[in-house]
């Protein structure tokens, strides 16, 4: 089956720093989606990327999706507290009768060191 | 803004105790999830659930597991006989037609003693 890898697990950075998650997928994905959860909350959607190469920003937020179509990255820039959370990519693919399930990474969890 | 909604949000039960996690989906939704995460670790896949019928579910989902829809708006999950491994934090989530997103509820913990 499908399975999404995801590194580093663990990021502690110094506000204003900058942080990077990577995702690995075992094959290819036909879409993928990033999640933020906060500490004892639920996962959050933040966007999804479809096209091979896309580059999507949201503020201080970069998203890639690799050209294979197999592998995405998240980058923050200047990093602040706000931004402590764990980030999960998800691989989403169709489930039958139109629904969509969605394979999750390990999750890379952020500290933000103010 | 329309959110989903889950009941309880903490349930305790004995080992082999039958537990019934309860879902409000956003009204309009058409499409139905129950994920679960233990402490800790991933977010996992169960089952999704549409046009009143399971259409996916994944290995953990197995014969002590189901699934109902049984009026309009509620969207339960229930485990006939609850084991330790079953602990764990399930989320319910929903996605409407045309849209890419599914939105998550805030969980409910379980906790199998």
């Amino acid at each position: 089956g499908q399975q999404v890898m995801q590194i580093p697990q663990y990021q502690h950075v110094q506000e204003g720093e900058d942080f990077t998650t990577y995702c690995n997928s075992s094959t290819t994905l036909s879409n993928i989606q990033w999640y933020k959860q906060r500490p004892g909350g639920h996962p959050v959607f933040l966007i999804q990327l479809v096209k091979s190469g896309e580059v999507k920003k949201q503020k201080r937020l970069t998203f890639q999706f690799g050209e294979a179509k197999k592998n995405s990255s998240l980058h923050i820039t200047a990093t602040q507290t706000t931004d402590v959370g764990t980030y999960f990519c998800a691989g989403r693919r169709r489930s039958g009768a139109g629904s969509y399930q969605l394979t999750f990474g390990k999750g890379t969890k952020l500290s933000v060191i103010p | 803004e329309p959110e989903v909604t889950q009941t309880p949000s903490h349930q305790v039960t004995q080992m082999g105790q039958e537990v019934i996690l309860r879902c409000v989906p956003i009204s309009n939704h058409l499409y139905f999830y129950w994920y679960r995460q233990i402490l800790g670790q991933k977010v996992e896949f169960l089952v999704s659930f549409y046009n009143n019928e399971i259409s996916e579910k994944s290995e953990i989902f197995d014969d002590q597991f189901s699934v109902e829809r049984p009026d309009g708006s509620n969207f339960t999950l229930k485990i006939r006989s609850t084991k330790l491994e079953d602990s764990a934090m399930y989320f319910c989530a929903s996605e409407g037609v045309f849209t890419d997103t599914q939105y998550f509820g805030p969980g409910t913990r379980l906790t199998v003693l």
